[in-house]
């Protein structure tokens, strides 16, 4: 069955550091890959995703993520966080062709101002 | 840019009762809408999938008779839990799915409590 990690359930940071959230998925067929954002109180919302094209995808608030098709792989980054960072972050991955979407455990993140 | 309203944001109801969760897109047309349930530092379950007209498509293992879904409009769809238990104590959340390719709207969630 298709699947999606995400390891460090909690990461805490100071500001200005920089961040990196694991993404690894099971499934190897062709997928459409997310990243979900969810703040305190609020809804999910969406950082950014991939269908296909440069694997180096930029996203909202400064994060980007990289597909490594080799490497089953689509992590998160961002180069300075900052205190309004601090939510909690969930990997999706959807099947070409299936709308469903499976979704990782979630990385809370905490950054320390 | 497209909004979800998911309705109530919290319920507390008492073992044997049934609750209903209401998810609207408000400024577009959902031809698809997801109900998932996220338990505390878990990823979110999807638990069924339902399109405007026609019957939920289920997630092996949800109960269709626990959790009835009735999508019958394009911008409305419900969640009912019937005769809910503690165990159904959960955060459950809906999202929309307009026209565009995975455009996908999350609601912001509704904290079911059962005592």
């Amino acid at each position: 069955a298709q699947s999606v990690s995400q390891h460090n359930h909690h990461v805490i940071l100071s500001e200005a550091a920089s961040l990196e959230l694991g993404c690894n998925y099971s499934y190897g067929g062709t997928v459409n890959l997310f990243w979900y954002v969810q703040y305190p109180g609020q809804h999910l919302q969406l950082l950014l995703k991939y269908f296909s094209g440069d694997p180096l995808v930029k996203g909202i608030k400064g994060f980007e993520a990289e597909f490594i098709k080799s490497k089953f792989s689509f992590n998160l980054r961002k180069p300075s966080v900052q205190w309004s960072d601090t939510a909690e972050y969930f990997c999706a991955v959807g099947l070409y062709g299936n709308n469903r979407l499976a979704f990782g455990k979630g990385n809370q993140v905490v950054v320390i101002p | 840019g497209a909004v979800v309203s998911q309705h109530p944001s919290w319920v507390i109801c008492k073992s044997g009762t049934s609750v209903k969760i209401e998810c609207r897109s408000l400024d577009f047309q959902a031809t698809t809408m997801f109900w998932y349930r996220q338990f505390p530092k878990q990823s979110l379950m999807l638990m069924a999938t339902s399109n405007e007209g026609s019957k939920a498509t289920y997630e092996q293992g949800v109960e269709k008779d626990k959790f009835l879904i009735n999508h019958a409009s394009l911008t409305l769809s419900t969640l009912t839990v019937t005769s809910a238990h503690p165990e159904d104590s959960s955060f459950y959340i809906c999202s929309a799915m307009g026209d565009s390719n995975y455009g996908y709207t999350f609601g912001s969630g509704t904290r079911l409590t059962v005592v």
